[in-house]
């Protein structure tokens, strides 16, 4: 089974600052990860994936994530944030089965203060 | 293109009452998955088909029915409704090789 833990349930960052987003996953098997973004009332989007190849995942709106296999993390980052990217973000693994059902972290909220 | 459509947005229900959340899609996926979001605990897997005529049950599947009977459509029934099924539920589908999921808009769902 898998898991994924996100450390930090609310995240306050000043605009135009750095920010990064942990998460955590632990699974027995390979797996694909992924970010989405839920901003207030509306589903889900895709923010980036991660499937094989470079551990370095560049997604839209300016974020990247790094895939740490040894430390099974896939914690997200901006150099510089925006009013607009106050949301609430979800890290996601699935198992590589046909179905790519997905498990999800309990979400951290980013709050971009002017 | 619609992508995934769900309906009804919004609906109220009162406890024992029972109701079909709709979802369908136009992108000729195989897969579908319906999840319900809460607060605090992200998103869970209730039911998920991996083709017409085949379903199976995700995380949190008791109280809730699922059947596909077309690639297109993928209803939620909820037999018969409790507080405890007060949540945003979502649709998702999923083709070979995409890896990625594509979410609907949602629905919320209120049961007093």
């Amino acid at each position: 089974a898998q898991s994924v833990t996100q450390l930090d349930s609310q995240v306050p960052v000043f605009e135009e600052a750095p920010v990064e987003l942990r998460c955590n996953y632990s699974s027995s098997v390979s797996v694909y990860l992924f970010w989405y973004v839920q901003y207030p009332n509306q589903g889900l989007q895709l923010l980036l994936k991660y499937l094989s190849g470079s551990t370095l995942v560049k997604g839209i709106n300016g974020f990247e994530a790094e895939f740490n296999k040894s430390q099974t993390s896939f914690h997200l980052r901006k150099p510089s944030v925006h009013i607009s990217d106050t949301a609430e973000y979800f890290c996601a693994v699935s198992d590589r089965t046909g179905a790519n059902n997905l498990f999800f972290g309990t979400g951290t909220r980013l709050t971009v203060i002017p | 293109n619609a992508g995934v459509t769900q309906t009804p947005k919004f609906q109220v229900l009162k406890t024992g009452q029972s109701m079909t959340l709709q979802c369908a899609q136009d992108m000729n996926h195989e897969y579908m998955s319906w999840y319900r979001q809460d607060p605090g605990m992200g998103l869970r897997l209730i039911h998920y088909s991996v083709g017409a005529g085949i379903t199976d049950q995700g995380e949190v599947p008791n109280g809730y029915n699922v059947s596909r009977s077309t690639t297109e459509d993928f209803p939620l029934r909820l037999l018969s409704a409790a507080p405890s099924q007060t949540s945003v539920y979502f649709c998702a589908t999923y083709g070979t090789g995409v890896g990625e999921q594509y979410f609907g808009p949602g629905t919320r769902l209120t049961v007093t």
